[in-house]
C-alpha cells in the first residue's frame, strides 16, 4: 500500500494569510495526487488533480504543486469559505488517502 | 447536471451483510469514461477507498476488504451496488458514492454522493 502523510493535522489561520499543506507519499508516485476540500457534514469536493490541475469552478486562490513524492496546496488568500478540512489522495496504485488537514479560524 | 444518491440500511447487525445501492442520475454510468466507486469515512476519521467497478463489469477491490466485498451495476436502472459481508463495528462508517474521472491516465473523483451513515451494532 502507498501510504500518504500529510502535515500539519490542523493549523489556525486568519481571513487573508497565505496557506501551505504538504503531503508527502511512501513511494513514488509521478503527478497522480488530489486534493479535496471537506466541510462539517458534507461529501469531499475535488479541487486540484494531476497534482496542479485546477477543476473547473475552483477559485484561482487555490494552486497545487509536486511530483514524486512531495507536493504542495496553497491557497493564496484565505478566504471565510476556505475553512475546512484538506484531504490529498494518490492515485498511482489504487487510491489512498491523506489523514486530513483541518484549517481552522485564528 | 450529474447527481449521485446513495441508499440502503442505516443500522444492520454484526456478522450481517451490508448492501447499498447507488442511484446516479444525469449521466448514464456505462459512459467508458467514468469508473464508479464506493468510499468510506468512519465517524470523525478520514476516507478509505473502498472499491471501484468499470462498465465493463471490471472491479477492483480495497486489498484489507477483498475477501469481504462484491460490487454489480445495473445499466437498466442507472445504478451500482456495493455488498460488504462479515461485518464489524469496524465498518460503521458514513459511505459515500463517487464518479472517478480520468485525467491523463490519471483518476480523481470529481461528483460524490451526500454518503449514508452506516451503523454496525446490535
Amino acid at each position: 500500500d502507498i501510504q500518504m502523510t500529510q502535515s500539519p493535522s490542523s493549523l489556525s489561520a486568519s481571513v487573508g494569510d497565505r496557506v501551505t499543506i504538504t503531503c508527502r507519499a511512501s513511494q513514488n508516485i509521478r503527478s497522480y495526487l488530489n486534493w479535496y476540500q471537506q466541510k462539517p457534514g458534507r461529501a469531499p469536493k475535488l479541487l486540484i488533480c494531476v497534482a496542479s490541475r485546477l477543476h473547473s469552478g475552483v477559485p484561482s486562490r487555490f494552486s497545487g504543486s509536486g511530483s514524486g513524492t512531495d507536493f504542495t496546496l496553497t491557497i493564496s488568500s484565505l478566504q471565510p469559505e476556505d475553512f475546512a478540512t484538506y484531504f490529498c489522495q494518490q492515485s498511482y496504485s489504487m487510491w489512498t488517502f491523506g489523514q486530513g488537514t483541518k484549517v481552522e479560524i485564528k | 447536471q450529474l447527481q449521485l444518491q446513495e441508499s440502503g440500511p442505516g443500522l444492520v447487525r454484526p456478522s450481517e451483510t451490508l448492501s447499498l445501492t447507488c442511484t446516479v442520475s444525469g449521466g448514464s454510468i456505462s459512459n467508458s469514461s467514468y469508473y464508479w466507486g464506493w468510499i468510506r469515512q468512519p465517524p470523525g476519521k478520514g476516507l478509505e477507498w473502498v472499491g471501484n467497478i468499470y462498465y465493463s463489469g471490471s472491479t477492483s477491490y480495497h486489498p484489507s476488504l477483498k475477501s469481504r466485498v462484491s460490487m454489480s451495476m445495473d445499466t437498466s436502472k442507472n445504478q451500482f451496488s456495493l455488498k460488504l459481508s462479515s461485518l464489524t463495528a469496524a465498518d460503521t462508517a458514513l459511505y459515500y458514492c463517487a464518479r472517478f474521472v480520468v485525467v491523463v491516465a490519471a483518476t480523481a473523483n470529481d461528483c460524490w454522493g451526500q454518503g449514508t451513515l452506516v451503523n454496525v451494532s446490535s
